[in-house]
């Protein structure tokens, strides 16, 4: 079955520590990736997404990931922690079908909670 | 521009009864989801509409269902409501067929069964 999976379930760092949220996915297909990012009180925002191309990605508020297709991996960094990071933080995969099309639904990670400290 | 808006906010319903959840996707989009999220569970895909038509469900029972109108809206219906039932439903929309789109997400509706 597909799967995606968090590593961490809460995280607690200091301001300016530099983050590493790792992500892995079980399918043997073309995947599409994403993190999404829920900030307290607030609805799932996208923070960057993997479709195609240089498996390094950036997305907004300095946040990048890396696709390792051997790993069935896209971990999420971002060297310098802010306060305003706090949140809960999503890994989803999207997988696509051979046709290109998608069966439209996203497997979500349980997410991790980022916790950080001024 | 609107983002994914769903309506109602909150809604306490009785065990048995049905409820009903609304959600109006960003314009031009042409695809909705329903995702369930509820506590310790995480994010489950329950469907996805696009022009009108259910092109997939996740693994949920009959009684959750819902449908696309003309306008692209959707609702979300789930008849005979468990304590279970509790969680925090999403819409999302996109392009058609997200492959190569991203979706977006609305603030949710919180369903409590009581």
């Amino acid at each position: 079955a597909q799967s995606v999976s968090q590593h961490n379930h809460h995280v607690i760092l200091s301001e300016a520590a530099s983050l590493e949220l790792g992500c892995n996915y079980s399918y043997g297909g073309t995947v599409n990736l994403f993190w999404y990012v829920q900030y307290p009180g607030q609805h799932l925002q996208l923070l960057l997404k993997y479709f195609s191309g240089d498996p390094l990605v950036k997305g907004i508020k300095g946040f990048e990931a890396e696709f390792i297709k051997s790993k069935f991996s896209f971990n999420l960094r971002k060297p310098s922690v802010q306060w305003s990071d706090t949140a809960e933080y999503f890994c989803a995969v999207g997988p696509v079908m051979n046709y290109g099309g998608s069966q439209g639904n996203l497997i979500f990670g349980k997410g991790t909670k980022l916790s950080v400290k001024p | 521009e609107a983002g994914v808006t769903q309506s109602p906010t909150h809604l306490i319903k009785t065990r048995g009864q049905q409820a009903t959840l609304r959600c109006s996707p960003i314009s031009g989009h042409t695809s909705v989801y329903w995702y369930q999220q509820a506590l310790g569970l995480g994010l489950q895909f329950l469907l996805w509409y696009d022009e009108g038509e259910e092109r997939n469900r996740g693994n949920f029972p009959p009684r959750f269902s819902g449908r696309q109108f003309p306008n692209y809206s959707s609702e979300l219906n789930v008849n005979a409501l468990e304590l279970e039932d509790s969680a925090l439903y999403l819409c999302a929309s996109s392009l058609e067929g997200f492959s190569g789109n991203t979706i977006y997400f609305g603030e949710g509706s919180w369903l409590t069964v009581v």
